[in-house]
């Protein structure tokens, strides 16, 4: 069974800091997709940043980026510059593309506090 | 586009009541999720659909728990009888078959079974 783990329950950063969040995933597949979302206080989940298996060149949107690194089944979030509006849980998630499901698979989340 | 509308937002029930959750995904998107999210077990998959028919419901907890969608803009998700263990944040989200941009997740419901 496929799983993903996040390691750190709780984190804080000052804010400008840059912090990094950390993912582990377990599959046997060669081909999925990595997903990070956010769940602010308001509870919407949000997807900040997405990755392709297949693609070697980490992805970035704006402050956030990710290390992907594929052989060791490791997805890490980096968040560049904190704000405050970055507080809230973050959820590392997996979507194997056996036989055609769309599942996500979540961690259990890590809850980041931007302090000022 | 309005987002995966849910509702209620909140709701607060008895035990031994019937509660029913709804869902309107985004439209043009073929693919719905509903997810449970509580403390203890994180964000689980119930169920999902794709063009209106039930792919895998291998997450459903018991037979208390149903789910439908009786077409593209509508479903809904029943638990009778309602339990105290059922309390928990019930998402719905939709997608795009093969698009994997990801889900858009509703902005859930919180269920407090007293």
């Amino acid at each position: 069974a496929q799983t993903v783990t996040q390691s750190q329950p709780e984190m804080s950063v000052q804010e400008a800091e840059t912090v990094t969040l950390s993912c582990t995933y377990d599959t046997s597949e060669n081909n999925y997709y990595l997903f990070w979302y956010k769940q602010p206080p308001s509870r919407q989940m949000i997807l900040v940043i997405r990755q392709e298996a297949y693609k070697q060149q980490n992805a970035t949107e704006n402050r956030f980026s990710v290390n992907f690194q594929k052989a060791a089944k490791s997805f890490s979030l980096k968040i560049s510059d904190s704000q405050l509006g970055d507080t809230a849980m973050y959820f590392c998630a997996f979507a194997p593309l056996q036989g055609g499901s769309e599942k996500l698979v979540f961690g259990k989340g890590t809850k980041l506090t931007v302090n000022p | 586009d309005a987002g995966v509308i849910q509702s209620p937002r909140h709701e607060v029930t008895e035990m031994g009541q019937e509660v029913t959750l709804r869902c309107k995904p985004i439209s043009g998107h073929n693919s719905l999720f509903w997810y449970r999210q509580t403390m203890m077990r994180g964000l689980e998959l119930l169920i999902y659909f794709n063009n209106n028919v039930p792919i895998d419901d291998s997450g459903m907890p018991e037979d208390r728990f149903s789910a439908k969608m009786p077409n593209a803009s509508f479903s809904t998700l029943k638990i009778q009888p309602s339990e105290p263990r059922d309390s928990a944040v019930y998402f719905c989200a939709s997608s795009l078959t093969g698009g994997w941009g990801g889900y858009t997740f509703g902005s859930g419901t919180r269920l407090t079974v007293v």
